[in-house]
């Protein structure tokens, strides 16, 4: 299972583009690449998946270099609704995808 | 949203007594899980079912069972409770239990204190 790191916390300002970058250097061949958002007192919610290059959905876009070793989740414009716990998971153990603990993005006025 | 409904959603109870969790969903997916999420661990795996009447154990399974005896219903049940096991518990579910190319559809949670 390829071991991720991201950032505990992040803070931004409204209107900004936030990036969050996560770290999987021994990501395996056929893994691929999700990012979930947790608001405060719900569960864990899907937002973009990726396996090369770049993927961009009406939420967000990822960014996955060639090597794969890395991948960064870019909010455009945020505002202070995207304050959430962003989850980057990356391949599976026993085909059961695992949470790490989050990146805490607080978006401020 | 995905349509999953946890049930109940806030529950108080005494160590020592059995407690079922009902999760509940009309997307007719093979898959459903159930989560625990607890402060500076992240949401662990408890146990996961891959069909009607097919589960098996996640990471934190001692203390816990499930049943499914229909598609659409997995059931969580803490046979004695123990303080240890107040969490807020998460069910999701999913189409194809693809590992890493899956997405996961979770409930609205279930927060359970254990006195």
């Amino acid at each position: 299972l390829a071991k991720t790191t991201q950032p505990i916390s992040m803070d931004s300002y409204e209107g900004q583009e936030v990036n969050i970058t996560c770290s999987h250097n021994n990501i395996a061949t056929n893994d691929y690449i999700t990012w979930y958002q947790q608001f405060p007192s719900q569960g864990p919610r899907f937002i973009i998946q990726g396996y090369k290059t770049k993927v961009t959905n009406e939420v967000a876009s990822l960014f996955i270099p060639a090597d794969r070793k890395s991948s960064t989740l870019s909010l455009p414009r945020v505002s202070l609704s995207d304050t959430a716990v962003y989850y980057c998971l990356v391949g599976a153990r026993d085909d059961k995808i695992i949470f790490g603990k989050g990146t805490r993005l607080h978006i401020l006025p | 949203d995905a349509g999953i409904t946890q049930s109940p959603r806030h529950k108080v109870t005494e160590t020592g007594t059995p407690v079922t969790l009902r999760c509940h969903q009309t997307e007719n997916h093979r898959y459903m899980y159930w989560y625990r999420q607890d402060p500076g661990h992240g949401l662990r795996l408890i146990h996961y079912s891959y069909g009607v009447k097919d589960t098996d154990k996640g990471e934190v399974s001692d203390g816990y069972s499930v049943s499914r005896s229909k598609t659409e219903d997995f059931l969580l049940t803490l046979e004695s409770a123990t303080s240890s096991q107040t969490s807020v518990y998460f069910c999701a579910i999913s189409e194809s239990g693809r590992g890493s190319q899956e997405t996961q559809y979770f409930g609205p949670g279930t927060r359970l204190l254990v006195l």
